[in-house]
């Protein structure tokens, strides 16, 4: 099974700065790679998936890049309901599987 | 609009079977456009992908959990359910239905989750 691995584990930030994400997996996935974001008690929400492609009413602040085994997301301006965690997700070899996630919090 | 609604025992005793439903609204089982799956997150391992239901029956799932685990669709087709046999205290999650994209195996629709726990 392909292993994902974020990180930081915890990223403090303060509101309005940049976020950056980082996803590694242990194989080559291609493209084939999401990233969600969870906020307290709701399921994931869909962010990015292809690597780089907005899902729908994901706003521009959210982006994403990388292929192969290095992936990252970026939060240009970290907004109040941005912090929260955040997984990265292959989808290349089943099982999919998830990395463990980062905390975005308020610095 | 798809919805998505979890439901069953929240509380399963070590070495009982886990038996949840998911609910369709907005959408049908029956769509060969997409599947459906189950998807658990608990604190010890995290998001964990179950497995999968695909429009004509077949399935596929974690070779971690897939001597243990059956999913599989109601004759109404707006109801998928799974399975989970002789689960222990590692089997205490919030467990997911989901419906992956039509464009990729990533999931676009969740449902609420459900919090089911392993314990006498």
């Amino acid at each position: 099974e392909i292993v994902l691995t974020q990180s930081p584990d915890t990223l403090s930030v303060s509101p309005g700065e940049r976020a950056t994400l980082s996803c590694r997996a242990s194989q080559g996935v291609g493209s084939n790679f999401a990233w969600y974001q969870q906020r307290p008690g709701q399921a994931p929400r869909l962010l990015i998936y292809g690597a780089s492609t907005r899902a729908t009413d994901i706003p521009a602040t959210f982006s994403g890049s990388g292929s192969g085994t290095e992936f990252t997301l970026t939060i240009s301006s970290l907004q109040s309901e941005d912090f929260a965690l955040y997984y990265c997700q292959q989808y290349h070899n089943w099982p999919w599987t998830f990395g463990q996630g980062t905390k975005v919090e308020i610095k | 609009q798809l919805q998505l609604q979890e439901s069953g025992p929240r509380l399963v005793k070590p070495s009982e079977t886990l038996s949840l439903t998911c609910t369709i609204s907005g959408g049908s089982i029956s769509s060969s456009s997409f599947y459906w799956g189950w998807i658990r997150q608990s604190p010890g391992k995290g998001l964990e992908w179950i497995g999968n239901m695909y429009h004509r029956g077949s399935t596929n799932y974690n070779p971690s959990l897939k001597s243990r685990v059956a999913i599989f669709a109601d004759a109404s087709q707006k109801q998928f359910s799974l399975r989970l046999t002789s689960v222990t205290a590692a089997d205490t999650a919030v467990y997911y239905c989901a419906r992956p994209s039509a464009y990729g195996d990533f999931v676009s629709d969740w449902g609420q989750g459900l919090l089911v726990t392993v314990s006498s």
